[in-house]
């Protein structure tokens, strides 16, 4: 069965580094999706990305994020100078966008910024 | 925007009937969306309501009434393995991309 893949599956960084969280989406899904999950918190919508652009994000994805699909396969978020509080679980979703149904989920990174 | 609510916790018996219920207020309805979460893990998809009425899919059935703004998530024979968290996800208006709002989620605990 497709699966949607994210590397790495956990990731300690120190505090105003940078991050890239990788996804390898479906094959065949058009949308892509970041949400991040703090401990203990519900699941939160950061940015949808359609046709090689951001369609939609949330007050959460300020100019400290960014995404990005830099191959075809690959759907990336970079955080820059990370804080304390980005320290939360990231999934990476993907639709098909023709079922229009179900996302499906990668297992996510659990990102730890000490 | 969109506001979700759902009870934090559940305990049940196994083998017991339990259900989930989640109101929601959205500006325009696209569907809602029922996910389970194991701990540490990715939430993975249970059903999809999209029209009022009862979806039964074994175990699990989930029910909508959108004029109510009410669903319940029916979980049938509970086994231990069911223990975990329950999201409600409704996806508002918001034209052709798919991006539901989840609520807090039910922690539901069945013990023997």
């Amino acid at each position: 069965e497709p699966e949607v893949t994210q590397t790495p599956s956990h990731q300690v960084t120190q505090m105003g580094q940078e991050v890239i969280l990788r996804c390898v989406p479906i094959s065949n899904h058009l949308y892509f999706y970041w949400y991040r999950q703090i401990l203990g918190q519900k699941v939160e919508f950061l940015v949808s990305f359609y046709n090689n652009e951001i369609s939609e994000k949330s007050e959460i994805f300020d100019d400290q994020f960014s995404v990005e699909r830099p191959d075809g396969s690959n759907f990336t978020l970079k955080i820059r100078s990370t804080k304390l509080e980005d320290s939360a679980m990231y999934f990476c979703a993907s639709v098909d966008g023709t079922s229009d149904t179900e996302a499906f989920f990668g297992q996510g990174t659990r990102l730890t910024v000490v | 925007g969109q506001n979700i609510d759902q009870p934090t916790e559940m305990t049940a018996t196994e083998g017991a009937i339990v259900q989930i219920n989640c109101t929601y207020q959205t500006s325009g309805f696209n569907g809602l969306f029922w996910y389970q979460q194991h701990a540490g893990e990715a939430p993975t998809f249970l059903s999809y309501n999209v029209l009022d009425g009862l979806e039964e899919k074994g175990r699990f059935s989930s029910f909508l009434s959108r004029s109510k703004g009410y669903s319940y998530l029916l979980l049938k024979e509970l086994q231990m393995k069911d223990s975990a968290s329950y999201l409600c996800a409704v996806r508002g208006a918001s034209g052709g991309s798919y991006i539901p709002t989840f609520g807090r989620g039910t922690s539901l605990i069945v013990h023997p």
